[in-house]
């Protein structure tokens, strides 16, 4: 089945500067990658996806990119804000079945 | 929220007791999940539905069934709950190729 490794765990920046979280995955057949971002007590919420067929996806401050020949995608969030503050998974999915998930990163935005 | 609701939010109860979770949604989804949530694993996917009485196993399905009698309900039944099945457990619905989360069940097996 697919694997999903995500790094890093933990990434602190000051506010203003960018992240970046990394992901890589081990199932060729995944065609689907999106990005949830998650706060204290509640469900994961949809932030952004981009499917195999394209390389780059931008949504205002935050950007997907994906290389399929190495089977990794990362996250970038530039000018980062306090409310940026949350644990980000990234997922991968082949099929009809669910996504696989990656262990998350717990952002941390220093004033 | 996609118009997801699960209940109950919280509950707790003592191991070997039977245990019924269920989700609820009101756009006419086809495909539902259940994952569970524990620290250092992110979200893992238990089962899943692709249409009323169909069903399929996920990654970590042992110790759990699901039915699908209505389009609407999804439930996730513990047989009899073990400690190690303390977790949080989110239902979602996919709308195409995105899957969206309901808010969750806190669930604590003594």
């Amino acid at each position: 089945g697919e694997n999903v490794e995500q790094h890093p765990s933990t990434l602190s920046v000051q506010e203003g500067d960018s992240a970046v979280i990394k992901c890589t995955y081990s199932d060729s057949a995944s065609n689907y990658f999106p990005w949830y971002k998650q706060e204290l007590g509640k469900g994961p919420q949809l932030i952004i996806d981009i499917r195999s067929n394209v390389g780059e996806k931008k949504d205002q401050r935050i950007a997907v990119t994906l290389n399929k020949t190495a089977k990794h995608f990362s996250l970038h969030i530039t000018e980062t804000q306090p409310e940026d503050s949350a644990v980000y998974f990234c997922a991968a999915r082949g099929g009809a079945d669910g996504l696989t998930f990656g262990k998350g990163t717990h952002l941390i935005i220093q004033p | 929220d996609a118009g997801i609701t699960q209940s109950p939010r919280h509950k707790v109860t003592e191991t070997g007791t039977p245990v019924t979770l269920r989700c609820h949604q009101t756009e006419n989804h086809r495909y539902m999940y259940w994952y569970r949530q524990d620290p250092g694993h992110g979200l893992r996917l238990i089962h899943y539905s692709y249409g009323v009485k169909d069903t399929d196993k996920g990654e970590v399905s042992d110790g759990y069934s699901v039915s699908r009698s209505k389009t609407e309900d999804f439930l996730l039944t513990l047989e009899s709950a073990t400690s190690s099945q303390t977790s949080v457990y989110f239902c979602a619905i996919r709308e195409v190729d995105e899957q969206f989360f309901g808010p969750g069940t806190r669930l604590t097996v003594l």
